[in-house]
């Protein structure tokens, strides 16, 4: 399968734990994306990476969100002290460096419950 | 805060019939996409179009864009059962890099 691969699918944690999601985008795209998504909203942006270069974060991403793209292949969104507000889907995509089209390709995601 | 907002938010219609949601945006935009999601799934993209182009086809898919009422279109002609899904618009803005901004999307049911 060469497409967005994210991993854990489902993660359920007690408040105040730490959760670490992965993303490994298309081998060739050097754009890599993280997106919230809670029920019955659209994707809310949190951050954007240029191969390991974090470009772009949104005021979304507060300080117990981090996210890493170590060598400008995979990616890891760590979010510490979870709170039940954290709940939601993580999207990722990535995309190729072309500044006409910037078509995303989503993986499937990664749903986060806080209890 | 959302860029772009859908209208309906809920559409459900038979099959064979023709569905059209409509997008609305705020800001001067590079491009305008729309993307489908099957539920609890990510999203696929369906179509583009850019801020120079006022129609664009793609199969059973037709977008318009009318950048002067900031406003764009996606008719799904011949709707099948299998195109019930939730139907999301994106737009690139001039002046934001690479993010794209979603709307709140609309909901298409077609009952077979």
């Amino acid at each position: 399968d060469t497409g967005v691969s994210q991993d854990p699918r489902h993660k359920i944690t007690k408040r105040g734990q730490n959760v670490t999601f992965r993303c490994d985008p298309i081998s060739e795209h050097n754009r890599l994306y993280w997106y919230r998504q809670t029920l019955g909203q659209g994707p809310e942006f949190l951050t954007y990476f240029q191969n390991e270069a974090q470009l772009e974060k949104s005021r979304l991403l507060s300080d117990r969100f981090s996210a890493e793209r170590p060598k400008g292949s995979f990616s890891t969104l760590e979010i510490q002290r979870t709170e039940q507000g954290d709940s939601a889907m993580y999207l990722c995509a990535s995309s190729e460096r072309t500044p006409s089209t910037g078509e995303l390709f989503f993986g499937e995601g990664s749903r986060l419950t806080v209890l | 805060s959302q860029q772009g907002e859908e209208d309906p938010q809920a559409l459900s219609i038979q099959e064979g019939e023709n569905a059209t949601m409509n997008c609305s945006y705020k800001t001067s935009i590079n491009n305008l996409q729309w993307y489908r999601q099957n539920s609890g799934r990510g999203l696929v993209h369906l179509i583009l179009i850019r801020s120079n182009e006022r129609e664009k086809h793609s199969g059973r898919l037709r977008v318009t864009l009318d950048t002067s009422k900031k406003s764009s279109s996606l008719l799904i002609t011949a709707s099948r059962a299998a195109d019930t899904a939730s139907y999301f618009c994106a737009t690139r803005r001039e002046t934001s890099g690479s993010r794209l901004t979603f709307g709140e999307g609309t909901q298409l049911t077609v009952n077979p």
